[in-house]
Order: structure tokens, then sequence, then C-alpha cells
């Protein structure tokens, strides 16, 4: 799972199965959005899902929330090898300007 | 094409030279934003701006400075870089206000000797 103190994971699969990243973050939220980054190019939103959500879906993503347990998941089905790249969840707060803190991210490899 | 686009793609330069970076978004975003990605792919954000405004200003070195001359564009200078400034500088935009999406540009990578 991501916290920006820990080092980025890492997850391999093969094409066609699914796969789910973690997420936990120690503050209190407004909302929590998940990016994807492919190799060269900037992060690109998935899902956003806000901190009265509990679950959210975009085709074959579903991100969950929980705040009780400060803790989010995306999973990914029918995995392509297209959906290789860095996942990122990025926790927005009440603090001035709007920022979002990024977690650490979680490396997936989908292989052939 | 609207977008988030950033010059340079790559630069290389040496231990005490000075840098600008160049963001342009064709978004009609009001709300833009520089931030680092090391090594390690970890993002965090250095500055924002609203309407040409410093709302953001985290703790980043003073030989950073961000340079907003309308709302469609935010470039970043850093005088005299340091080897610790070698990293991925990465713009984006938004809407402004909460829940809103972020559209990056593809990155600046700043390689120092």
């Amino acid at each position: 799972s991501q916290l920006a103190e820990e080092n980025l994971w890492a997850l391999s699969v093969h094409e066609g199965e699914s796969v789910t990243v973690n997420c936990s973050y120690k503050t209190s939220i407004t909302a929590l959005q998940w990016y994807r980054q492919k190799s060269g190019e900037g992060p690109a939103q998935l899902i956003l899902i806000r901190s009265n959500e509990r679950e959210k879906r975009n085709g074959r993503l579903r991100a969950t929330l929980d705040t009780s347990s400060q803790s989010s998941s995306l999973s990914i089905t029918a995995t392509r090898c297209e959906d290789t790249a860095v996942y990122f969840c990025a926790t927005e707060t009440n603090s001035a300007g709007n920022k979002l803190t990024f977690g650490i991210g979680t490396r997936v490899l989908v292989r052939p | 094409e609207t977008a988030v686009f950033q010059t340079p793609n790559y630069h290389v330069t040496q231990v005490g030279n000075e840098v600008s970076f160049n963001c342009k978004q064709t978004l009609g975003h009001d709300t833009m934003y520089w931030y680092k990605q090391d090594s390690k792919k970890l993002l965090k954000i250095m500055f924002s701006y609203n309407n040409k405004q410093l709302i953001v200003n985290e703790t980043v070195p003073r030989r950073f400075s961000p340079q907003s001359s309308d709302k469609a564009h935010l470039n970043l200078r850093i005088k005299s870089v340091e080897p610790e400034d070698s990293a991925v500088y990465l713009c984006a935009s938004s809407l402004g206000g909460k829940g809103n999406t972020l559209y990056f540009g593809a990155g600046t990578r700043l390689s120092v000797l």
C-alpha cells in the first residue's frame, strides 16, 4: 500500500487478470483521487471519490474508500498491457490551496 | 488541442547555472501548479497559482521562483541549480476549488551534473 514514507511498491500480473492497488492516509480528507502515470507522461486522473462515497466505478476500474480505516483501493479487472503504469492515490483536505498530497505510487506491470 | 504543454522536455546543466522551465495550459483553467517528482516517483507540490496569485508555496529553497504572466502560463526559474534539483518537474492545471481534476503536462526532466 502507499504511504508517502514508503518505497515504491511493485505488482506484476498477466494480461486478463485483476489487480488491486491499496492506499492508506493519515489525515481527515474531503476527497481522494487515483491517478495513473505511464512512462514519459504526466499523471492522468482515473477516479475521484469523495469522503461521503464508498465506491466509484469507471469502466474496468473500481475504487473504494473507507474513511474509518483511512484507506482506499483501486481495482483493475481484465488488465491489458497498456495498464502498465505507476498508480498514485492523492488526498485532498480542507487546507488552503486545495492542494493534492500524492502517495508514493505503486508500479503495476501487466505481462502478456 | 487543449492540454498542458511544458518546455523543454529535457535539460542538462551544471551546478550553479540558472534554468527556466515553461508551462502553458489551453484548458481555460484558473489554477496552475508545479510539482517535483524525484527518482523514486514521489510527487511533491512546490507552488500553486490562482489567476496569477500565489496561493500555495511549500517549503522549497529560495533559488526556486515561479513566474506567472497570466492565468494560462506558469514558469519556474531555478537560480543556481544544485545536484539535488535533478528531478522531473511537472506542471498541472485545474479549475480550482475542491474536488477538481489536475491535468498534468509531460514534465521537464532536469539533470544537474
